[in-house]
C-alpha cells in the first residue's frame, strides 16, 4: 500500500463545475503539500498545510490530521485548471517529501 | 515569492557525454535542495538531498558517481549526469527549502534530458 493515496486517478469535468480531489496518507506528517504540474512539466506549489483550511483564489485545501486526509477543491473550474495535481507529505522541516501518484484533471470548455 | 530557476529546460546529448543541470534560488537562500527524476506517467522519485556545504545524501539505488550533486553555495545547486546513457533520459526537477522553512518547498521548472 502506498503511503500517499490519491483519488480519483483521473478526472474529467465540465467548465464551471466544482471539483474535489482527495488525498489520504498513512504516515505521520508535519505538513501536506498540494502541487500542480502542467504538461510542460513545471511544478507549482499550491498549498502547504499542517492543519485546517487554506484558500487561494478558486482553490481551497483542507486537512484532517486525525483522519489523515486532505482535499483540494476547485470552484468554478476552467480549462486552464487542466493539469496533474499531486499530494505530497513531509515528516518535518527540510525533510524529503513522499508523493502521491497524482491525478490528471481535464476540464472541458 | 520564492523562485527557483532551473536550466536548461531541455537538453539533448550524445551517449557517453556529461550534462550539468543548474538550480538557482533567486530571492532566498536554499539550505536544502532535493533532486528528483520523473519518468512519463510516473510520480516524482527522489534521487538525492543536498545541504549547502555538505555531501549529498543519495537514495537507495541512485549511483552517486553517475549523478554528481554539488551544493557549494546557498543559491546554487547542480546535478551532473556523467557518461549519460539513453536510459538516463528523463525529466529532472529540483526543489529547494529556504532558511525560512515556513515557506515550504519551491520547485524548479524542470529539465527534459534526452540521451541519443
Amino acid at each position: 500500500k502506498n503511503e500517499v493515496e490519491q483519488s480519483p486517478q483521473n478526472l474529467t469535468a465540465q467548465e464551471g463545475e466544482f471539483i474535489t480531489i482527495n488525498c489520504s496518507y498513512s504516515v505521520g506528517i508535519s505538513a501536506l503539500h498540494w502541487l500542480q504540474q502542467h504538461p510542460g512539466g513545471g511544478i507549482v506549489s499550491l498549498f502547504m498545510l499542517s492543519s485546517g483550511k487554506k484558500k487561494h483564489g478558486r482553490l481551497i485545501a483542507t486537512i484532517n490530521i486525525q483522519e489523515k486526509h486532505s482535499s483540494l477543491h476547485i470552484t468554478a473550474s476552467h480549462p486552464r485548471d487542466s493539469a496533474v495535481y499531486i499530494c505530497a507529505v513531509g515528516a518535518g522541516a527540510n525533510s524529503k517529501l513522499t508523493f502521491g501518484k497524482g491525478i490528471t484533471l481535464s476540464v472541458r470548455p | 515569492g520564492a523562485v527557483v530557476s532551473q536550466h536548461p529546460s531541455w537538453v539533448i546529448c550524445k551517449s557517453g557525454t556529461s550534462v550539468k543541470i543548474e538550480c538557482r534560488s533567486l530571492d532566498f537562500q536554499a539550505t536544502t535542495m532535493f533532486w528528483y527524476r520523473q519518468f512519463p506517467k510516473q510520480s516524482l522519485m527522489l534521487m538525492a538531498t543536498s545541504n549547502e556545504g555538505s555531501k549529498a545524501t543519495y537514495e537507495q539505488g541512485v549511483e552517486k558517481d553517475k549523478f554528481l550533486i554539488n551544493h557549494a553555495s546557498l543559491t546554487l545547486s547542480t546535478l551532473t549526469v556523467t557518461s549519460a546513457h539513453p536510459e538516463d533520459s528523463s525529466f529532472y526537477i529540483c526543489s529547494a527549502v529556504g532558511q525560512d522553512k515556513s515557506y515550504g518547498y519551491t520547485f524548479g521548472s524542470g529539465t527534459r534530458l534526452t540521451v541519443v
